[in-house]
Formats: C-alpha cells, sequence, structure tokens
C-alpha cells in the first residue's frame, strides 16, 4: 500500500540553526500539507501546496518557513531560523483530490536547543 | 467548516464495538463528515467520511442521522490497537481543504 514518508524521524539542532524536513508524498497525489503538533497539544495546520504554489498558509507559517516541491517528488518544509518553540512533531500530508483523503506521513520530531 | 463536539474520552472492552458519536448541528449541505484518528504520537490516519448515508469500509463504519446533525463512528470489535484519539471533522469535499483538528475522543480499550 502506497504511504507517505518522512525523513529525518527525528532531528535535533540549536536555536538559530537552518532545517529542512523531507516529505515523499503519495506518487500520484496532488495536494501536499504540512501540519505540526506541538506535545500534548492539537495538530495544527501549517501550508497546503498544489500546482507548484502554496494554497493557504496559517499564522503560524511566517516568513522564516518555506515549502518547495523540489523535483516532482519531494516536498521540504525548511525553517530558516528556529526558535525554541518550534520544537514539535512536524506532519506532512497529502491528497488525490477530489474526496481529501488526506494520508499522512509518521512525522519528524524536531526538537530545538 | 462546521463545528463539531464530541465526547472526552470513553472506554470499550476489547472485541466490543465501540460506539464514538459526534454532534455536528450546523453542518451545511456540503460539507462531508471525515473520521480520522491519532494513534499516540503517530501521523493521523484517515478512517472514513460520508453526506447523508450510512457507510462501511474495512476499518469502521459510520451512521448519519437523517437531519445529519449527528453522527456515530462505529468500530465493530476494538483491539487495543484501536486505542487513539478519534477525531470527527465536517469538511468541505475538494482536495485542497485543510483539515482543523480540534481535541477529539480519546478512545482507551481496554483487554
Amino acid at each position: 500500500e502506497p504511504e507517505v514518508t518522512q525523513t529525518p524521524s527525528h532531528q535535533v539542532t540549536q536555536m538559530g540553526q537552518e532545517v529542512i524536513l523531507r516529505c515523499v508524498p503519495i506518487s500520484n497525489h496532488l495536494y501536499f500539507y504540512w501540519y505540526r503538533q506541538i506535545l500534548g497539544q492539537k495538530v495544527e495546520f501549517l501550508v497546503s501546496f498544489y500546482n507548484n504554489e502554496i494554497s493557504e498558509k496559517s499564522e503560524i507559517f511566517d516568513d522564516q518557513f518555506s515549502v518547495e516541491r523540489p523535483d516532482g517528488s519531494n516536498f521540504t518544509l525548511k525553517i530558516r531560523s528556529t526558535k525554541l518553540e518550534d520544537s514539535a512533531m512536524y506532519f506532512c500530508a497529502s491528497t488525490g483530490g477530489f474526496y481529501n483523503e488526506q494520508f499522512f506521513g509518521p512525522g519528524t520530531r524536531l526538537t530545538v536547543l | 467548516d462546521a463545528k463539531t463536539t464530541q465526547p472526552t474520552s470513553m472506554d470499550c472492552a476489547e472485541g466490543r464495538a465501540a460506539n464514538l458519536p459526534c454532534n455536528h448541528s450546523t453542518i451545511s449541505g456540503n460539507e462531508y463528515v471525515y473520521w480520522y484518528r491519532q494513534i499516540h504520537s503517530q501521523g493521523p490516519q484517515y478512517i472514513i467520511h460520508g453526506l447523508k448515508n450510512n457507510e462501511t469500509n474495512e476499518m469502521a463504519s459510520l451512521i448519519i442521522t437523517e437531519d445529519r446533525k449527528s453522527s456515530t463512528l462505529i468500530l465493530p470489535h476494538a483491539t487495543l490497537r484501536d486505542t487513539a484519539v478519534y477525531y470527527c471533522i465536517a469538511l468541505l469535499s475538494g482536495g485542497y481543504q485543510k483539515v482543523t483538528f480540534g481535541t477529539g475522543t480519546k478512545l482507551q480499550v481496554i483487554p
């Protein structure tokens, strides 16, 4: 069964450093998303991406964040200068279209020290 | 998106049916009812969705009342692996829609 994969599973970084979280969505999917979940809190939407551009972004997704689909298979989330409060699980998701069954990856745990 | 209301937590004995209720009294005619779950620290998992007819798949059944103001997710024979937080979400169809997760129902399956 096709699945969304994410790498790395755990990333530890120093405050102020740049991180790139990687995702490989399901191959024939068209819509891509990043969500995050701070420990003990709800899953929060960050950004959606379709046709090589951002469709929607939340207020969390400020200028420190960017997304890219560099090669037609990978989908990346970059945090330019990490803050302590960026520590969270980051989930990538993708969907094929109309019925919006989003398939989520296993997540990357980001720890900012 | 319409607001949904779910109980904070529920217990279910292993092997029994788990019936998870959801109220969505302000749901609009073109909003679907979606169910996702999140097993501890894993990515959310899509379970099922429906508009007005009852739906069944290999994971669960979804019963939607005729007035569409509430629904019930049924896991027919709950196992310990079904212990998770279950989210009921009202959502327009269309792939671009973000999923807004609430606090859900924490289902504990008891041996």
